[in-house]
């Protein structure tokens, strides 16, 4: 079982839409999460982290389940600059995987005019 | 501030050459990680460098080996190349015990292709 597991969609909007993506992690001893941003052929960027019950930050809100062990995102008012792979990434804090980031696949978004 | 830089951008080898990988970390940052992202994958973790001595490794076979050098920069090898080894290569940096340690900055990577 992959440690992370996305939605790899593709998901195509309309600008000005809401668009959720999900996520599971196996890992109960998790302890940090986030989501991170890849443009075509760049590097991920982060997008923002995921704290206890979660965060907002303007358009984009994270919220974590760890009873599930589960993870979302959601873009409000979608952007054609919203176009990207959104990776949800954890890593477990605790022993040996100190600092180690898993990712998922990666969901692709495109947002149309 | 300078950001984390990778060189080259992109190579092209043949199969059993080896190849060499250079990363520098975004400035004040002490560790480094490494990742290949083939096409169409997340990244996956390759091993970390922090004090030049690899503290973690993921499941990457020997022929995978790293460097720290006292300045925090580090070079990823590879030996004996696959054509499975085509990937992007991610250099990320971050600074060990600070709050936000886990939270990592990717450089652009390098291309390699293996033919």
């Amino acid at each position: 079982r992959k440690e992370v597991e996305q939605d790899p969609g593709p998901f195509n909007v309309p600008e000005g839409a809401t668009v959720a993506f999900n996520c599971t992690y196996s890992n109960s001893a998790s302890q940090s999460f986030f989501w991170y941003r890849q443009d075509c052929r760049k590097e991920p960027k982060l997008l923002m982290s995921v704290y206890s019950s979660g965060n907002e930050d303007g358009r984009f809100t994270a919220q974590l389940n760890r009873a599930s062990q589960y993870i979302s995102l959601l873009i409000r008012d979608s952007k054609l600059s919203d176009s990207a792979t959104y990776l949800c990434v954890v890593n477990a804090d605790r022993g040996s995987t100190l600092g180690r980031l898993y990712f998922g696949r990666g969901t692709q978004l495109t947002v149309w005019p | 501030d300078a950001g984390v830089t990778q060189s080259p951008t992109h190579l092209i080898k043949t199969r059993g050459q080896q190849v060499t990988l250079r990363c520098s970390p975004k400035s004040g940052h002490d560790t480094v990680s490494w990742y290949q992202q083939a096409l169409g994958q997340g990244p996956q973790f390759i091993f970390q460098y922090y004090e030049e001595e690899e503290r973690q490794r993921g499941n990457f076979p020997d022929r995978f080996s790293g460097h720290q050098f006292p300045n925090y920069s580090s070079e990823l090898n590879v030996n004996a190349l696959l054509l499975g080894d085509s990937a992007l290569y991610l250099c990320a940096s971050s600074l060990r015990g600070h709050v936000s340690y886990n939270e990592q900055f990717f450089g652009p990577g390098t291309r390699l292709t293996v033919l």
